[in-house]
């Protein structure tokens, strides 16, 4: 099956700097990558998804790089603010419809302001 | 329009007794799912239904058992808990192809 792995484990920058987040999948099926974000107590929600057939998405301050032959993609933030500060999630499967998503470890994100 | 509503929310169990997780969408989705988070480990799939009438075992599908019963709703069941299944339990459902969605989630504690 998926495996995900995701690093670092931890990051802490500071108010303004960028944030990257990598992560890299082992099954070159996978098609589909988003990426959560979850706060303290609270559920995963999507910030963003790329599908295999782009390399590179963007909304606002956040975007997603795809390298299906290297099979890794990561996480951008740039300007961070101390709302950003959260756990975020990568995650990869072939097929939403009959394959669930793989999770990676989680990355937790401290803004200091 | 609820989303995903998943109950109860917080749970104490002493091991041994059994309960069932209950979850339902109101998305018209065909797939749902239940994941477990637990801290440092990320979320991580316990069962799935890519359809009714349809279940498939996950990651950790060990002591747990799962029932589709209608499009809207998917239940997870614990039969005889273990302190080893404290965890915080997330249902979830898509569209297939599209976003997952997840419930508020269930905190369980078993003692």
């Amino acid at each position: 099956g998926e495996n995900v792995e995701q690093h670092p484990s931890t990051l802490s920058v500071q108010e303004g700097d960028s944030a990257v987040i990598k992560c890299t999948y082992s099954d070159s099926a996978s098609n589909y990558f988003p990426w959560y974000k979850q706060e303290l107590g609270k559920r995963p929600q999507l910030i963003i998804d790329i599908r295999s057939n782009v390399g590179e998405k963007k909304d606002q301050r956040i975007a997603v790089t795809l390298n299906k032959t290297a099979k890794h993609f990561s996480l951008h933030i740039t300007e961070t603010q101390p709302e950003d500060s959260a756990v975020y999630f990568c995650a990869a499967t072939a097929d939403t419809g009959r394959r669930a998503l793989t999770f990676g470890s989680g990355t937790r994100l401290q803004v200091q302001p | 329009n609820a989303g995903v509503t998943q109950t109860p929310k917080f749970q104490v169990l002493k091991t041994g007794q059994s309960m069932t997780l209950q979850c339902a969408q109101d998305m018209n989705h065909n797939s749902m799912y239940w994941y477990r988070q637990d801290p440092g480990m990320g979320l991580r799939l316990i069962y799935y239904s890519a359809s009714e009438g349809t279940t498939d075992k996950g990651e950790v599908p060990n002591g747990y058992n799962v029932s589709r019963l209608n499009k809207r709703e998917f239940s997870l069941r614990l039969e005889s808990a273990a302190p080893s299944q404290t965890s915080v339990y997330f249902c979830a459902s898509s569209y297939s192809g599209n976003t997952i969605y997840f419930g508020e989630g269930s905190w369980l504690t078993v003692v």
